[in-house]
């Protein structure tokens, strides 16, 4: 039971570009979501968070918008740089819960 | 401040052997969880640790098991090895119990032959 799904494995976006990384959750209990970004040999590293109750959250050229209704989430990257090009993980929680439950990645590429 | 970190990097066991892996929390975090992460698939939850006690496991069978040690270090053992067990096992800590985000370590990639 795939309870948070990214239906694109990968990503092919041109340097300057705007990315977009979207995740699905099924879960209508999960209230607080977040994505990683994972460098092969490396551990995934935190990015963004947004709660439940916003519906965009914003830290520099990353922003994730949320639509509660749809069930589905969307990390948007401008201008997309070459150090992007990495796997980025989708992740949703109960808040005060102990676990996270992850997509499955989408690769995404910076084209120079 | 000191990030997460794990060790071994790397590991290779043979069917029905055991291993310990080790994972320091990031400085001030007093919880600690592991994960395990299959070949082209996200993260799995193992299981938490908090205050030296297991809180929350995800749907492992109980050769994972785990110990967290009063300096918030963790390790994780993995009993009778299967081929399965192949996988990239990361260890995750946070500031507080019941934080929702976690801090990743680089991860023990694990090879059963």
């Amino acid at each position: 039971d795939q309870q948070v799904k990214q239906n694109s494995p990968s990503l092919s976006v041109q340097e300057g570009r705007i990315s977009i990384l979207n995740c699905d959750y099924t879960n209508s209990m999960f209230d607080y979501f977040l994505w990683y970004k994972k460098y092969p040999a490396e551990g995934p590293t935190f990015l963004i968070s947004i709660s439940s109750i916003k519906d965009k959250n914003e830290d520099g050229r990353f922003t994730v918008f949320l639509n509660k209704s749809a069930k589905h989430l969307s990390l948007h990257i401008v201008p997309s740089q070459p150090g992007d090009s990495a796997v980025y993980f989708c992740a949703a929680t109960m808040q005060g819960a102990q676990k996270l439950v992850f997509g499955q990645g989408t690769r995404l590429t910076i084209n120079p | 401040e000191t990030g997460v970190t794990q060790s071994p990097t790397h590991l290779i066991k043979t069917r029905g052997q055991q291993v310990t892996l080790r994972c320091s929390s990031q400085s001030g975090h007093n919880t600690v969880s592991w994960y395990q992460q299959a070949l082209g698939q996200g993260p799995q939850f193992i299981f938490q640790y908090y205050r030296e006690e297991e809180n929350g496991r995800g749907n492992f069978p109980p050769r994972f098991s785990g110990l967290q040690f009063p300096n918030y270090s963790s390790e994780l053992n993995v009993n009778a090895l299967e081929l399965d067990d192949s996988a990239l096992y990361l260890c995750a800590s946070s500031f507080l119990f019941g934080e929702e985000t976690q801090y990743f370590g680089p991860g023990t990639r694990l090879l059963v032959l």
